[in-house]
């Protein structure tokens, strides 16, 4: 059982609107997470962490996290269309980045 | 910000050959990381390293073998390349501070095709 669960699996928005990306962990051992970005050619590339229950907002974009239920969430409002990527969701059983678990990614779509 | 870079960048292999993909990192983190990334499955852990002279086992270590030679390099080795080893390797490294803005840094990936 993959232990850390995206959706959707592909996601289009057009320029402008607000993206919404969902995570959900099956390991209670997990309390930490981050959302990764993947531009087609490159490596992924980390956007944000989030390990206290509540929202963190870094410019566009805002994560939530639920710590009862394990469930994290991404927002990026205003999309634009460099925002076109793959975004994975990625969970560490401890505070620094060690031994990440990812999911399987949520593939981006702007329409212009 | 940090620098990761992988060698080669592409890499056709026989079945049952050696293979031995690079990775340098220029930060002096002590921590790096194999990944490899297949449609469906996102980035498994293959193996990963706290420093030199250490290597540990990931996810999925069947079939790999990792060196870390020194603080900046990590290989990952493939004695006997197989098919089912075709796919994309990533490299990472980062350190284990404990703190918000502990992060893992990307290389730019190498694409192993194995015939």
């Amino acid at each position: 059982q993959q232990k850390v669960q995206q959706s959707p699996e592909s996601l289009s928005v057009p320029e402008g609107g607000m993206a919404s990306f969902n995570c959900t962990s099956s390991d209670r051992n997990f309390q930490y997470f981050w959302w990764y970005r993947q531009h087609s050619g490159e490596g992924p590339k980390a956007l944000m962490s989030i390990f206290s229950d509540g929202d963190k907002k870094e410019g566009r974009f805002t994560a939530h996290l639920n710590k009862a239920s394990l469930h994290v969430s991404l927002h990026i409002r205003d999309s634009q269309p460099s925002d076109s990527a793959l975004y994975f969701c990625a969970a560490s059983e401890t505070g620094g980045a060690d031994r990440l678990t990812f999911g399987k990614g949520t593939q981006l779509i702007i329409q212009p | 910000e940090a620098a990761v870079t992988q060698s080669p960048r592409n890499k056709v292999a026989v079945t049952g050959g050696k293979v031995t993909l690079s990775c340098n990192q220029t930060n002096n983190h002590n921590n790096m990381y194999w990944y490899r990334q297949d449609t469906g499955h996102g980035l498994r852990l293959i193996h990963y390293s706290y420093g030199a002279g250490s290597t540990e086992k990931g996810d999925i270590p069947d079939g790999y073998k990792a060196s870390r030679p020194s603080q900046e390099n990590f290989s990952l080795i493939l004695e006997l390349a197989t098919p089912s080893q075709t796919s994309v390797y990533f490299c990472a490294s980062g350190d284990r501070l404990g703190a918000l803005q502990d992060t893992q840094y990307f290389g730019p990936g190498t694409r192993l095709l194995v015939l």
